[in-house]
């Protein structure tokens, strides 16, 4: 089983809606980190978490809003989905004695009309 | 300057060549640095980590030039299954965790 999940892996949705992103880590870290991936930008930050007590917005959170439900959850919502949201969506986390390095999950490929 | 900068490709190998790719990052305090793979539309894995004095895992070396502000990827006796995305990825010490360069895109040839 993967250690990191993400659901959905595919999201069609239209201008205006509300829509979640979830992930779920059976890594046990600590860390949790939301990122977006488009053609020609590269990975962004979008928000991160330490803890469950401890959001963090990242460099491009605009539009974007959290939830650290658990140790193991980290939630990522469009309050009004606008069509330059459509990207790939990656979770990832980390922690342990290996605190740097971020494990991904598999994405969420999402596209708003 | 961006933060970190690669060389988007892609690079065409034919297969058994050796293949190297530079970086740089912009911010002098920067911790640590990695190399990760992607495939295509796939999640990216980290592939080793860079230290100082230069480091080897089987055909792939990295290396780190501080003074200069680069690493380097080098990949040897190439495969086609070594046919990915390569991103360079610094830790600039902040809170905010990895920045990650675009990639560099590598196609081995058979």
């Amino acid at each position: 089983d993967a250690d990191v999940t993400q659901t959905p892996r595919n999201r069609i949705t239209k201008t205006g809606k509300r829509i979640m992103l979830e992930c779920s880590q059976t890594k046990g870290h600590d860390r949790m980190y939301w990122y977006r991936q488009d053609p020609g930008l590269g990975l962004r930050l979008i928000y991160y978490s330490f803890d469950v007590k401890d959001i963090n917005k990242g460099e491009i959170s605009d539009g974007y809003s959290v939830s650290r439900q658990a140790q193991a959850k980290f939630s990522l919502s469009l309050e009004s989905a606008i069509p330059n949201q459509t990207a790939l969506y990656f979770c990832a986390t980390s922690g342990g004695t290996l605190q740097e390095t971020q494990y991904f999950g598999p994405g969420t490929r999402l596209l708003v009309l | 300057r961006k933060e970190v900068e690669q060389d988007p490709g892609p690079f065409n190998v034919p297969e058994g060549a050796t293949v190297a790719f530079n970086c740089t990052y912009s911010n002098s305090a920067s911790q640590s640095f990695f190399w990760y793979r992607q495939d295509c539309r796939k999640e990216p894995k980290l592939l080793m980590s860079v230290y100082s004095s230069g480091n080897e895992d089987g055909r792939f070396t990295a290396q780190l030039n501080r003074a200069s502000q680069y690493i380097s990827l080098l990949i040897r006796d190439s495969k086609l299954s070594d046919s990915a995305t390569y991103l360079c990825v610094v830790n600039k010490g902040g809170a905010d965790g990895l920045t990650f360069g675009k990639g560099t895109h590598l196609i081995i040839q058979p």
